[in-house]
């Protein structure tokens, strides 16, 4: 079975500053996809970014990017210039047959 | 915003009784998920489907148990609702191409009294 493990419960940035946030998962599947996902307060959850596991290209999303390491099932996910509505849980999910998600990180904004 | 809703937003029944959380989505998707996230934590999948007809267990053990009988609905049903099913259940779709995006909906926060 794929599990997705994210070490850190909690995280914290100053506003206009960069935060990592790591994912790492276990699979022995070689087609797959990483995703980040974003739940804000009492709202939707909603796509952050998305790499295709056959690609070595990291993906980029505005503030947003990823350094991903096949070898080592890795997976972290940077903010870049963080901002007061980045503040949420962030989510790592493995997506093949089923998505499954990891334990999340709460992020939070200071200003 | 994505076009999948559930229904109640928020309820609170009392032990035994039996509910049926909706699920609803427009956009055609193949897939569908339950997820059950307790606040603050993580998801864990309970429920999917590939498609009409089509449903599996996820990696979380639960009582409920969903029917896909169209593409746009996936009911989940809790026969006799127990204190220990509180928590929030989260409802997501995707097209049935592997690696598409999930969109989710509000989901239901559950409390048995």
């Amino acid at each position: 079975a794929q599990t997705v493990t994210q070490s850190q419960p909690e995280m914290s940035v100053q506003e206009a500053e960069t935060v990592t946030l790591s994912c790492t998962y276990d699979t022995s599947e070689s087609d797959y996809y990483l995703f980040w996902y974003k739940q804000p307060p009492s709202r939707q959850m909603i796509l952050v970014i998305r790499q295709e596991a056959y690609k070595q290209q990291n993906a980029t999303e505005n503030r947003f990017s990823v350094n991903f390491q096949k070898a080592a099932k890795s997976f972290s996910l940077k903010i870049s210039d963080s901002q007061l509505g980045d503040a949420a849980m962030y989510f790592c999910a493995y997506g093949a047959q089923k998505l499954v998600f990891g334990q999340g990180t709460r992020l939070t904004i200071n200003p | 915003e994505a076009d999948i809703y559930q229904t109640p937003r928020y309820l609170v029944i009392g032990t035994g009784k039996k509910i049926t959380l909706e699920c609803s989505q427009t956009m055609g998707h193949d897939k569908m998920y339950w997820y059950q996230q307790d606040p603050g934590m993580e998801l864990h999948l309970i429920h999917y489907s590939y498609g009409v007809n089509s449903t599996e267990k996820g990696d979380l053990s639960s009582e409920s148990t969903v029917s896909r009988i169209r593409t746009e609905h996936f009911p989940l049903t809790l026969e006799s609702a127990r204190p220990s099913h509180t928590s929030q259940y989260l409802c997501a779709s995707s097209v049935g191409v592997w690696g598409s995006e999930a969109f989710f909906g509000q989901g239901t926060r559950l409390t048995v009294v």
